[in-house]
């Protein structure tokens, strides 16, 4: 079954601190990785995906197909990246997402 | 660029009529849009695929005739929620891919749907 799991609801962490946002899949085939974010009050978006390979806003994530992992990694956390997080996987050819349950990021002064 | 919108943003509505939410691609062709359900603090949840000009693909526990999609227009997709009951009470968000970008989806700001 496809299925993309976060297992953290809410991660607190103060500015200036690593952050680490786990996310794990299950898929058959090849999928297609993406981290989505939504600050408050706005709109779901496009935070990067596994195969642009490229660091958005400082943060990066490797797709691990060993473990079958895609964490998202950021070294410094700032406040301004409070905001809910979601992991989601593509594959097939109807392109359809399947998300993650989130985690909530929470960026203390 | 590639910018979704919703209409309206939130509907309140009583129980037993049908209330239909608008989604538009404002900047580009969208060949596939995709409805979702959203609980209170809680993740995405696929309801249907929609290609311009053909029928929407429903996910496995979505009622067809409940959640009336139509992608009439490659900038409009509209989700009817007909005979609504309270429990049809969330947030419903679409987006829009297009296939000059690969995959990636557009999100709208969602519609809060409340059935009294």
């Amino acid at each position: 079954a496809q299925r993309v799991t976060q297992p953290e609801k809410l991660l607190s962490v103060f500015k200036g601190a690593p952050v680490e946002l786990k996310c794990n899949y299950s898929y058959s085939g090849s999928p297609e990785l993406f981290w989505y974010v939504q600050y408050s009050r706005q709109r779901l978006q496009l935070l990067l995906r596994h195969i642009s390979r490229e660091s958005i806003k400082g943060f990066t994530a490797d797709l691990n197909k060993g473990e079958t992992s895609f964490h998202l990694k950021k070294p410094f956390a700032q406040e301004e990246d409070s905001a809910m997080y979601y992991c989601a996987l593509s594959g097939g050819a109807t392109n359809k997402l399947i998300f993650g349950t989130g985690t909530l990021l929470a960026v203390q002064p | 660029g590639a910018v979704v919108s919703q209409h309206p943003s939130w509907v309140i509505c009583k129980s037993g009529t049908s209330v239909k939410i608008e989604c538009r691609s404002l900047d580009f062709q969208a060949t596939t849009m995709f409805w979702y359900r959203q609980f209170p603090k809680q993740s995405l949840m696929l309801m249907a695929t929609s290609n311009e000009g053909s029928k929407a693909t429903y996910e496995q526990g979505v009622e067809k005739d409940k959640f009336l999609i139509n992608h009439a227009s490659l900038t409009l997709s509209t989700l009817t929620v007909t005979s609504a009951h309270p429990e049809d009470s969330s947030f419903y968000i679409c987006s829009a891919s297009t296939s000059g970008r690969m995959n990636e989806q557009f999100f709208g700001p969602g519609t809060r749907l409340t059935v009294l």
